[in-house]
């Protein structure tokens, strides 16, 4: 399969704790997005990288998230001292150059209790 | 800030009907607009439409760009079940510090009966 993949596909853990997910995106993509998308809502962006540069961050990501992408391939979303408010599905997306199309990988999960 | 709204919230027709879904937006220094359908996992990509391009059709849906009234709909002829999903519109616009980002409108939920 070539399309974007996210590890986990489902995390519960208990607030507080730390985790991690990583996204693998296209492979000829050089644009990675990471969006956060709650029940009702569209996705909304959390931030973007090209190649391995972090372009942009919402207000969104608050201190306790960082995002990576140290050789410019996959990336990782980290969320630390969790909280219940964190609760939702999180999109990574690939896409080539500037605003074409996003593909979506099929997001993680996150259950905060 | 930045904003797309979509309409209606939801939708419920019978197969065979013919359906339109509204998204507006205000963004500065639009850039392009986008449709997606989302079913269970992760949105899927249908339209992309820009100033040289405000009209694109594929099959049973078309889209329409109107940048005058800063709006677009999407048109489903003859829905059939599988075209049961959320429909995202979102819109490509430049950040004031002149990065890019996408704003996402809610979504409007088209259930198909049969």
């Amino acid at each position: 399969d070539t399309g974007v993949s996210q590890d986990p596909r489902h995390k519960i853990t208990k607030r507080g704790q730390n985790v991690t997910f990583r996204c693998d995106p296209i492979s000829e993509h050089n644009r990675l997005y990471w969006y956060r998308q709650t029940l009702g809502q569209g996705p909304e962006f959390l931030t973007y990288f090209q190649n391995e540069a972090q372009l942009e961050k919402s207000r969104l990501l608050s201190d306790r998230f960082s995002a990576e992408r140290p050789k410019g391939s996959f990336s990782t979303l980290e969320i630390q001292r969790t909280e219940q408010g964190d609760s939702a599905m999180y999109l990574c997306a690939s896409s080539l150059g500037g605003w074409n199309e996003q593909f979506f990988g099929p997001g993680t999960r996150l259950t905060v209790l | 800030e930045d904003k797309v709204v979509q309409s209606p919230l939801s939708l419920v027709v019978h197969e065979g009907d013919t359906v339109t879904l509204n998204c507006s937006y205000e963004v500065t220094n639009f850039r392009s607009l986008l449709w997606y359908k989302q079913e269970k996992k992760a949105p899927t990509f249908l339209f992309m439409l820009t100033s040289s391009g405000i009209e694109k059709k594929s099959g049973r849906l078309s889209s329409i760009l109107d940048k005058k009234e800063l709006s677009s709909i999407l048109n489903i002829t003859a829905t059939q079940t599988g075209d049961s999903a959320i429909y995202l519109c979102a819109v490509a616009a430049i950040t004031q510090g002149g990065s890019e980002k996408l704003v996402f409108g809610k979504g409007t939920k088209l259930t198909v009966n049969p």
